[in-house]
């Protein structure tokens, strides 16, 4: 089946680290990948997308690339700023026309002024 | 533009009565999704509806069950609410064809179970 996995949490950062939140995937088929954040309160939103093996998604400093060969969608920001902190979930989508996306459990990170 | 509204905001039950929580999708949007996010775990798929019909159901019991209208709005019931029901209902919606695969959520209604 399909299925997504990403790294545990909580990530807990100071200002202006580098980030990298791993998200590994299986799915039958040709799925696009997706990043959504959760910022306290609030429902997801997306953040960044890829839909075709080695395509980079990109977004307010975050990116993440498709990789087939190694099934994953790792999430990276050079620099990050205490407002990045949030749930961050991996997820993917397979087929056309309307079907269910499948969400990783999420990881939270802190950034520390 | 409005996004994706969800009411009510809070929603207080105990054990045994019933919960309808509603939604309105992005004006455009035909497909409606519904998620359960419960503490510290992630989203669980609950249903999918497109043009007034269920589509696709995740693992939740009968009780959970839900409709579309005709203006595309859709509501989610849970029946004899159990304490484990707790959680953030979040619904989300989807433009019809390729866009499809982009969701866009509401900020959810959270359901508390005494």
């Amino acid at each position: 089946g399909n299925s997504v996995t990403q790294m545990e949490g909580p990530v807990t950062l100071s200002e202006e680290a580098f980030l990298t939140i791993n998200c590994t995937y299986t799915a039958t088929g040709y799925p696009s990948l997706f990043w959504y954040v959760q910022y306290p309160g609030e429902g997801l939103q997306l953040l960044l997308k890829a839909t075709k093996a080695d395509d980079k998604g990109s977004n307010k400093g975050f990116e993440a690339t498709y990789r087939k060969e190694t099934t994953s969608f790792h999430l990276e920001k050079g620099s990050v700023q205490v407002s990045d902190s949030a749930v961050y979930f991996c997820a993917l989508s397979v087929g056309t026309g309307g079907f269910k996306t499948i969400f990783g459990a999420g990881t939270r990170l802190f950034v520390k002024a | 533009e409005a996004g994706v509204t969800q009411s009510p905001t809070h929603l207080i039950k105990t054990r045994g009565q019933q919960a309808t929580l509603r939604c309105s999708p992005i004006s455009g949007h035909t497909s409606v999704y519904w998620y359960q996010q419960a503490l510290g775990l992630g989203l669980q798929f609950l249903l999918w509806y497109d043009e007034g019909e269920e589509r696709n159901r995740g693992n939740f019991p009968p009780r959970f069950s839900g409709r579309q209208f005709p203006n595309y709005s859709s509501e989610l019931n849970v029946n004899a609410l159990e304490l484990e029901d707790s959680a953030l209902y979040l619904c989300a919606s989807s433009l019809p064809g390729t866009g499809a695969n982009v969701l866009t959520f509401g900020a959810g209604s959270r359901l508390t179970v005494l």
